[in-house]
């Protein structure tokens, strides 16, 4: 399988513990998201990485929230003291940087963290 | 970034047409409209993409007027399976793939 892969798929934690995600994208792309998704709602945009570097994160991303991408290869998303509001699906997709069109991403099928 | 809206939900029966319509009135010069299907418990998958005009491909049409402020995915004879969320999205050529999903159309097809 050669699409984005995300682990774990499901992680349930108690509160106040740390967990963290790992996302590999797409081998040749050199763009990677993370986006938060609760029940009913549309994705929300958390960060992006171009190559390893980390071009821009959103405000919903606070201090207990970092993301990595070693290498400008796989990504990790960690989250401290985990808190009952951030039990929601976590998505990552990759892109390639395109000319001439809009970006098109492929997503994960996502890591569902429960905060207990 | 350009925030879209479109309706709710929508129910269909198979074998019907479905078009769902979208309103992007901040779009951009460098913006393009693309849409997204999503299954419960998947990541959303890419539907189809256009710039002006009329764009079709194997699973659907996209349709943009003129002054590209709105735009309508038509689904072709829909079947049960393709119960589920649409997102249209604006996504620039430049910025990567930051955009706002909004909380889509959730599309149900009856029997």
């Amino acid at each position: 399988d050669t699409g984005v892969s995300q682990n774990p798929r499901h992680k349930i934690t108690k509160r106040g513990q740390n967990v963290t995600f790992r996302c590999d994208p797409i081998s040749e792309h050199n763009r990677l998201y993370w986006y938060r998704q609760t029940l009913g709602q549309g994705p929300e945009f958390l960060t992006y990485f171009q190559n390893e570097a980390q071009l821009e994160k959103s405000r919903l991303l606070s201090d207990r929230f970092s993301a990595e991408r070693p290498k400008g290869s796989f990504s990790t998303l960690e989250i401290q003291r985990t808190e009952q509001g951030d039990s929601a699906m976590y998505l990552c997709a990759s892109s390639l940087r395109e000319r001439g069109r809009g970006t098109e991403a492929f997503f994960g099928q996502g890591t569902r963290l429960t905060v207990v | 970034l350009a925030k879209t809206t479109q309706p709710i939900s929508m129910d269909s029966y198979e074998g019907q047409e479905v078009n769902i319509t979208c309103s992007h009135n901040n779009i951009a010069t460098n913006d393009y409209i693309t849409w997204y299907q999503q299954f419960p418990s998947q990541g959303p998958r890419f539907i189809i993409q256009g710039y002006k005009t009329k764009v079709t491909n194997e699973v659907a049409s996209l349709f943009i007027p003129a002054d590209r402020k709105s735009s309508t995915l038509s689904l072709p004879r829909v079947s049960l399976s393709d119960t589920a969320v649409y997102y249209c999205l604006v996504v620039s050529n430049t910025g990567g793939f930051k955009t706002i999903f909004g909380a889509g159309t959730r599309l149900f097809v009856k029997a």
